[in-house]
């Protein structure tokens, strides 16, 4: 079993709805819990960093975690099509590598 | 530009050739890592430093890749006796402190022929 598992998706979606991405995980030393999103050949561009459980919001972007189910969620509002990319779920412990999801592909229709 | 820079952004070798990446992480940032991404997966972890110690590398790694942050600014990667499974891209990241945000380079493609 892989310590954090993404669903890869394609997820395809028409403009302007809301987007749902969710990883679990299987390590409870996990504290600090991120959201990269990823073009095509490019490096991971970070969206959303957050420490413990709760929820921490920016623009049209919020994320959510949930320690006691070991589930964080990415929520992407009024999306657009530059929202396309692939969505990388990561998360690490206090003083520890950090682990990826595999990746979500996702495709907004105009 | 103040991000993480990596060189070369792509590199073709035959197999069998040596190659060597370079990162310049963040100026301040003591934590530096590398990672290893082929298509359609996530970042598969290889290495990372604290300063110029190197805190933890993969036991997936062969005794092939080897790295070095040598004064704790920027760092190097070597791939010795390239295979045609190493081709991927490669990319490091920076950090400060334990719970410092990552923030990553454009890569370096490296392609195995």
């Amino acid at each position: 079993q892989k310590e954090v598992e993404q669903d890869p998706g394609p997820l395809s979606v028409p403009e302007g709805a809301i987007v749902s991405l969710n990883c679990t995980y299987s390590n409870s030393a996990f504290q600090y819990f991120m959201w990269y999103r990823q073009y095509s050949r490019k490096g991971p561009e970070l969206l959303m960093y957050t420490y413990s459980s709760g929820n921490k919001e920016d623009g049209r972007f919020t994320a959510q975690v949930d320690k006691s189910s070991k589930y964080i969620s990415l929520f992407i509002r009024d999306s657009q099509p530059s929202d396309s990319a692939t969505y990388l779920c990561a998360m690490k412990g206090s003083a520890s590598k950090i682990i990826f999801g595999s990746g979500t592909r996702l495709s907004i229709r105009p | 530009d103040t991000g993480v820079s990596q060189n070369p952004r792509h590199k073709i070798t035959k197999r069998g050739q040596n190659v060597t990446f370079r990162c310049d992480p963040i100026s301040e940032h003591n934590r530096l890592y590398w990672y290893r991404q082929t298509l359609g997966q996530g970042p598969e972890f290889l290495t990372y430093f604290q300063n110029e110690a190197q805190l933890e590398k993969s036991r997936l790694l062969s005794d092939r890749f080897s790295a070095e942050r040598p004064k704790g600014s920027f760092s190097t990667l070597e791939i010795q006796r390239t295979e045609q499974g190493d081709s991927a891209m490669y990319l490091c990241a920076s950090s400060y402190g334990q719970g410092g945000e990552a923030f990553f380079g454009q890569g370096t493609r490296l392609t195995v022929v």
